[in-house]
């Protein structure tokens, strides 16, 4: 069975870092892309960053650039999301997911982590 | 950047009831389309994959429609569990989600 669980959320100071972390079980982690998605409180779905299966290509929403960085260890078959510089608006939780194949829709999700960027 | 329209934001139905939900891409996004449900508090679940095959053990109520620019997805007969924020998502590059339709009771 997959199984994808999120951790490290919590409050932060604007300005802060936060490391988030997926730990990945139930499939052979090194032969799937993984990508971040985050929810803001009552908003939609945003999709964050993803990271090809030998984490070689990584690629970023154009608003998120420069600040969050999307990394993997395969031998622990663990996604991590570093995100500086927090913003307010930062504040969501943020979901791994696994794709089918080749970057594509989301059959499996984490539950999700709770970030709340705050003073 | 490819982006998603849905409309209605929110649709109010009864149980019973045929609803439809559209969701527009920005440019050409082929069959490249996937259909989630969320209910508060929860993960996104898959629906629908290629704009209209539908994933395993979804119910055959659901059906989804379209290619290019515009998609539908469709619930023929609504039931209590299906009362939730429906999004859909462009794949052909990287992933843009919609801004969701939610589904309430009428």
């Amino acid at each position: 069975e997959v199984q994808l669980v999120e951790s490290g959320g919590g409050l932060v100071q604007p300005g802060g870092s936060l490391r988030l972390s997926c730990a990945a079980s139930g499939f052979t982690f090194s032969s799937y892309w993984m990508t971040w998605v985050r929810q803001a409180p009552g908003k939609g779905l945003e999709w964050v960053a993803n990271i090809k299966q030998d984490g070689s290509d990584k690629y970023y929403v154009d608003s998120l650039k420069g600040r969050f960085t999307i990394s993997r260890d395969n031998a622990k078959n663990s996604l991590y999301l570093q995100m500086n510089s927090l913003r307010v608006e930062d504040t969501a939780v943020y979901y791994c997911a696994r794709d089918y194949g080749s970057g594509s829709y989301y059959p499996f999700w984490g539950q999700g982590t709770l970030v709340t960027v705050s003073s | 950047d490819i982006q998603m329209t849905q409309s209605p934001s929110t649709l109010s139905a009864s149980v019973g009831d045929r609803v439809t939900i559209t969701c527009r891409a920005s440019q050409s996004i082929s069959s490249w389309l996937a259909w989630y449900q969320q209910k508060p508090g929860k993960a996104p679940k898959l629906l629908i994959f290629q704009a209209s095959t539908l994933e395993s053990g979804v119910p055959s109520r659901f059906s989804g429609s379209g290619s290019g620019t515009e998609f539908t997805l469709t619930i023929s007969s609504l039931q209590p569990d299906d009362f939730a924020t429906y999004y859909c998502q462009q794949y052909i590059t990287l992933g843009t989600f919609g801004q969701g339709t939610k589904v309430e009771i009428k």
